[in-house]
């Protein structure tokens, strides 16, 4: 069956570093999402792709990066960790614009 | 600003009754509409959507409504099962944005045996 999964489901990582959340789906779906969820703000929208090479910021991009060199994977990179980005993070793909998004398990990270 | 609210919290239903979660948009761009269910621990499923075109979708015990007037919609769940316990995510998108979803904060149901 096609899925899309995270890795790591839990990540402890301290302030300054560099971490990287690993999003994989075998839907071959064109468009893939990070999310964070965070108490209060509900999932929140931090980059997205639309196809190979294709990046763009949602609402709350700053700090993070992501890469599309294939339509399988899309990580999501923290260039600096700051202990604001302890939150939980979701993977998500779809296939059009008018097809539901499928999302991954999530990701718990947390900056020390 | 946000531009999907979701005003309660929290809701509290007894089982075999109706629950009913809102919506409310500030974007009349917003041409389709998502709910999601998520457990603790696990990601977000797909859960009922609606277009713009429409006003009532059904999915045998979920209904959605959509009052683009008002710019509103309900998701209504009867009857209510225990299992229903989760929080509810209400989205919209803009299909000319190629799929960006946005996210209401979420109603966390309670559904009593």
């Amino acid at each position: 069956d096609a899925e899309i999964t995270q890795s790591p489901r839990h990540k402890i990582t301290e302030t300054g570093r560099q971490v990287t959340l690993a999003c994989h789906q075998t839907w071959n779906h064109n468009n893939m999402f990070w999310y964070r969820q965070d108490l209060g703000h509900g999932l929140r929208l931090i980059h997205y792709s639309y196809g190979v090479q294709d990046t763009n910021k949602g609402e709350v991009s700053d700090g993070y990066s992501v890469s599309r060199s294939n339509t399988e994977d899309l990580p999501l990179t923290l260039e600096s960790a700051a202990s604001s980005q302890t939150s939980v993070y979701f993977c998500a793909s779809s296939e059009s614009v008018t097809t539901e998004a499928f999302f991954g398990q999530g990701t718990r990270l947390t900056v020390v | 600003d946000q531009q999907v609210k979701q005003n309660s919290p929290s809701l509290s239903v007894q089982e075999g009754r109706i629950s009913i979660l809102n919506c409310d948009y500030t974007n009349s761009m917003f041409d389709y509409f998502l709910w999601y269910k998520k457990y603790p621990a696990e990601g977000p499923t797909f859960l009922i959507s609606i277009s713009s075109i429409k006003d009532k979708n059904e999915d045998g015990r979920f209904t959605v409504f959509l009052n683009k007037s008002a710019k509103h919609l309900s998701l209504h769940i009867v009857p209510s099962q225990p299992g229903d316990s989760a929080v509810y995510f209400c989205a919209a998108s803009v299909t000319g944005s190629q799929g960006n979803l946005i996210f209401g904060k979420g109603t966390k149901l309670s559904v009593k045996p």
